[in-house]
């Protein structure tokens, strides 16, 4: 069974220094792997995804992530935040083998002036 | 066609009562796929389909909810006898394949009274 573990509820970084969100991942095959944003009072957003062609993958707003199969793991960064970051993100699975997608319960990323 | 469209954006209803949520995916994406937020927690997944075929039902989605997608194009998902427990964010996304992107509609906000 496929599940999502993100481990900090609440992320807190100065504006201007990297962001480190983490994910945990368990699929029982080749999973795709997701970042979403959700600002508030907005739709959730695609950041990024993993579907097994190259393990750093880049996304928009200048985020990123690593899959790390022997970690299964799947963290966040950014190098240099910027105030409009504030958000929450999810960490989203889906096994290969299926369709449906599940979401980790999400991170909320807070960023001090 | 610029993506997904929820109506209503809220909706407030008294307990007991039926309501009825609309979701138009991104014109092309053959998958759809009902989600439920409440405060505070990622998206929870509701149901899917292809096309018009529902191929997957969540436990959490008791007997009071029913979703069609007549025709594989919108989709509705009713709730009868709403009940206080049922106030979240309803959320529809599509995609065009497996394991591909999920694009999000706003969502629609209910409130039971």
């Amino acid at each position: 069974a496929q599940s999502v573990t993100q481990l900090d509820s609440h992320v807190s970084v100065s504006e201007g220094t990297p962001v480190l969100l983490r994910c945990n991942y368990s699929s029982s095959y080749s999973p795709s792997l997701f970042w979403y944003v959700q600002h508030p009072n907005k739709g959730l957003q695609l950041l990024l995804k993993y579907t097994s062609a190259a393990t750093l993958v880049k996304g928009i707003n200048g985020f990123e992530a690593e899959f790390k199969k022997s970690e299964t793991s799947f963290h966040l960064t950014k190098p240099s935040a910027h105030m409009s970051d504030a958000a929450e993100y999810f960490c989203v699975v889906s096994d290969n083998g299926l369709d449906k997608i599940i979401f980790g319960k999400g991170t909320r990323l807070h960023i001090l002036p | 066609d610029t993506g997904v469209s929820q109506n209503p954006r809220h909706k407030i209803t008294k307990r007991g009562q039926n309501v009825t949520f609309r979701c138009d995916p991104i014109s092309e994406h053959n998958r759809l796929y009902w989600y439920r937020q409440t405060l505070g927690q990622g998206p929870e997944f509701l149901t899917y389909f292809q096309n018009e075929a529902q191929l997957e039902k969540s436990r959490l989605l008791s007997d009071r909810f029913s979703a069609e997608r007549p025709k594989g194009s919108f989709s509705t998902l009713e709730i009868q006898r709403t009940e206080q427990g049922d106030s979240a964010m309803y959320l529809c996304a599509s995609s065009l394949r497996q394991g591909g992107g999920y694009t999000f509609g706003s969502g629609t906000r209910l409130t039971v009274v």
